[in-house]
């Protein structure tokens, strides 16, 4: 199942500078996108989303944009902070059909912000 | 803040075994979620739950597995008969509502089956 990518295994970025994540999907349906981050031995916690009817949301050092016609989203943290190292995973749910109500995950990026 | 919690953190169980993993989601939330990871791979879907029904199942819940709300507040997944392909980190979900609704997950149960 390859419905949702992250191409990049890993970031390595300095703190204080961005980082960027990205995230691809091909199933049209999906209409509601959300990022979480995952350390070791714990369970994914939710970091932002987006609706498909959006092209940007904003939190905090956290952005998300989406690019529904390329079918790609990315994660922008600023600025990075070592505490921000993670496993940050892309996950995508739609309405209808047989992705309503359950998330679909990407692969995940191990991010690994150095102080 | 609320929190999804899941017991026990580890179990250790023989091939062939019965599990019940137990979660406790988020007071108010009304569609609740199992999700595994076998290590080294993606999260993937199992199973989603709402008003004491499955909603939707993916193709790995089969018979061996049955969710379960026992009471007001727990959701149970049992694993009838475990084989050691059944290792991996079971995580709980839950959400207020399905669709563009955000879910919130538990620290996962690790099952280890020898």
């Amino acid at each position: 199942d390859q419905q949702v990518k992250q191409n990049s295994p890993s970031l390595s970025v300095q703190e204080g500078r961005i980082s960027i994540l990205n995230c691809d999907y091909t199933n049209s349906m999906f209409d509601y996108f959300l990022w979480y981050k995952k350390y070791p031995a714990e369970g994914p916690t939710f970091l932002i989303s987006i609706s498909s009817i959006k092209d940007k949301n904003e939190d905090g050092r956290f952005t998300v944009f989406l690019n529904k016609s390329a079918k790609h989203l990315s994660l922008h943290i600023v600025p990075s902070q070592p505490g921000d190292s993670a496993v940050y995973f892309c996950a995508a749910s739609g309405v209808g059909g047989t992705s309503y109500g359950k998330l679909t995950f990407g692969q995940g990026t191990i991010l690994t912000v150095h102080p | 803040e609320p929190e999804v919690t899941q017991t026990p953190s580890h179990q250790v169980t023989q091939m062939g075994q019965e599990v019940i993993l137990r979660c406790v989601p988020i007071s108010n939330h009304l569609y609740f979620y199992w999700y595994r990871q076998i290590l080294g791979q993606k999260v993937e879907f199992l199973v989603s739950f709402y008003n004491n029904e499955i909603s939707e199942k993916s193709e790995i819940f089969d018979d061996q597995f049955s969710v379960e709300r026992p009471d007001g507040s727990n959701f149970t997944l049992k694993i009838r008969s475990t084989k050691l392909e059944d290792s991996a980190m079971y995580f709980c979900a839950s959400s207020v509502g399905q669709g563009k609704e955000t879910q919130y997950f538990g620290p996962g149960t690790r099952l280890l089956v020898l």
